[in-house]
C-alpha cells in the first residue's frame, strides 16, 4: 500500500529560526513529489521535485528529493509569522490518472 | 478566472439525509478530484475523473457517488449521510498538460453530520 509519512507532526519556532520538514514515502510507481502550503483554506502549490539532488528554491523556501532513500525535505530559513501553516507533502503515482497520495502534514507555528 | 469554486461552504446534516456538493472549474482542466480532510489523516482521495465522461474510485469511496456533469463540473453526492462523513471536502482540478502535476484546490466545504 502506498504511504507518505511526514515528520514532525507539529512544530513551534520563533521568528528567524530555520526549520526542516521531512517527508518519506513508499509509492510503487513514483513520478514526482509535490509540496503544498495550507493556511486556513485550500492547499497552494509550492514545489514539484522529480530528480534526486536538485534543489528547488523560492525565496526562503527550498526543497530537495532523495529518490534512493525515498524522502524529501522542505527547508524554511529566517521564518516569519506568515509561514505559519500546515505543509503537505504529496507523491504522484504515475499509474492511471497521476493521482496524489498525501501525507498527514506538518503544522508549523511561528511565534514573534 | 475564479479557479475552482465549491458550494456550499458549510453544511450541517442529520444522519440519513442526502446532499450534493458542487464543484466547478474555469481553467479548462481535464481531470477533477474530490478529497476529504480529517484531523491527523491528511487529504484522502474519494473519487476522481480523469477526463469528461469517466469517473473512478479513490482511496475512500464508500458512501459517496460522483457525477462528471461536463468538463467544468464535478459533483459529490452523499446519499445517506453518516457522522463518519463529518469532514472538510476539497475539490481539485488538473490539466493533463501540466508538467508539474499541480492540482488546484477549491476553498473547501465543511460538513457536519449530526
Amino acid at each position: 500500500e502506498d504511504k507518505v509519512v511526514q515528520s514532525p507532526l507539529s512544530l513551534v519556532v520563533h521568528e528567524g529560526d530555520t526549520v526542516t520538514l521531512n517527508c518519506s514515502y513508499e509509492v510503487t510507481n513514483f513520478r514526482s513529489l509535490l509540496w503544498y502550503k495550507q493556511e486556513k483554506k485550500a492547499p497552494t502549490f509550492l514545489f514539484m521535485l522529480t530528480s534526486s539532488g536538485i534543489e528547488k528554491k523560492s525565496g526562503r523556501l527550498s526543497s530537495i528529493l532523495d529518490k534512493k532513500e525515498l524522502f524529501s525535505i522542505l527547508n524554511i530559513t529566517a521564518t516569519q509569522t506568515g509561514d505559519s501553516a500546515v505543509y503537505l507533502c504529496a507523491v504522484v503515482d504515475q499509474t492511471g490518472a497521476n493521482n496524489l497520495f498525501f501525507g498527514t502534514g506538518t503544522r508549523l507555528t511561528v511565534i514573534p | 478566472n475564479a479557479g475552482v469554486t465549491q458550494t456550499p461552504k458549510f453544511q450541517v446534516l442529520k444522519t440519513g439525509q442526502s446532499m450534493t456538493l458542487q464543484c466547478a472549474q474555469d481553467m479548462n482542466h481535464n481531470s477533477m478530484y474530490w478529497y476529504r480532510q480529517d484531523p491527523g489523516m491528511g487529504l484522502r482521495l474519494i473519487y476522481y475523473s480523469a477526463s469528461e465522461g469517466t469517473t473512478d474510485k479513490g482511496e475512500v469511496p464508500n458512501g459517496y457517488n460522483v457525477s462528471r456533469l461536463n468538463k467544468r463540473e464535478f459533483s459529490l453526492r452523499l446519499e445517506s449521510a453518516a457522522p463518519s462523513q463529518t469532514s472538510v471536502y476539497f475539490c481539485a482540478s488538473r490539466s493533463v498538460l501540466d508538467l508539474y502535476n499541480e492540482q488546484f484546490f477549491g476553498p473547501g466545504t465543511r460538513l457536519t453530520v449530526l
